[in-house]
């Protein structure tokens, strides 16, 4: 099915562990995005894609590191989780500046 | 420092009534201003959208009041229904960044 998929949708780690979440978008939007939401914050941008084998840091970027090393795939990885970390983790993707489409989230639990 | 403020962070209205949700911005390079709606456990879809060329849009029962001067805009839901009740997002970017910077969000609650 065309869309913007993530996975796993649910997630519990312990601290110090590594997790990848996964984003996959079927429409080759060149644009992609990872967001945190957290209560009183809104969504706040921790990495983006213009384009395969080009990203950049947003907003919140640190303890997260992204490849792109393919257009439909955009995956985020916690090289040592905190439980700061624990969060609801958004993708979404876009053909151009302006809507921007979200996967159904990944809600990550960090003990 | 969010670069879009965003109040109430939460408001009820009843059945039929009008919900207001207003947002403030500082950067005056931003020229495209969406709103986003989310449902729980969903992720955030958008809704409406306005450029600094109009001061007001409308699709349905959703209006979009925008003023460049104050560099405020808002969202007006009229004749709030219970399939409302979601978080609404304002958000803004700039024609030359496709970065969105987001409102904090404000949970909108409609008592039938």
């Amino acid at each position: 099915d065309a869309g913007i998929t993530q996975s796993p949708r649910y997630k519990i780690t312990e601290t110090g562990r590594q997790v990848t979440l996964m984003c996959h978008q079927t429409w080759s939007h060149s644009y992609m995005f990872w967001y945190r939401q957290d209560l009183g914050h809104g969504l706040r941008l921790i990495y983006y894609s213009a384009a395969a084998d080009i990203t950049d840091k947003g907003e919140v970027p640190d303890g997260y590191v992204v490849s792109r090393s393919k257009t439909e795939n955009f995956p985020l990885t916690l090289e040592s989780a905190t439980r700061s970390q624990t969060s609801v983790y958004f993708c979404a993707s876009g053909k151009g500046y302006n809507e921007q489409f979200f996967g159904p989230g990944t809600r990550l639990t960090v003990l | 420092q969010q670069q879009v403020k965003q109040s109430p962070q939460s408001l009820i209205v009843q059945k039929g009534g009008i919900s207001i949700i207003n947002c403030a911005y500082e950067n005056t390079a931003f020229d495209y201003f969406p709103w986003y709606q989310q449902f729980p456990g969903k992720g955030p879809a958008l809704l409406i959208a306005i450029r600094p060329d109009v001061s007001e849009k409308k699709e349905g029962r959703f209006t979009i009041s925008f003023n460049k001067s104050a560099k405020q805009f808002s969202l007006h839901i009229m004749d709030s229904q219970p399939g409302d009740s979601a978080t609404y997002f304002c958000a803004a970017s700039g024609s030359n960044d496709y970065k969105l910077s987001f409102g904090a969000g404000t949970t909108v609650t409609v008592r039938a």
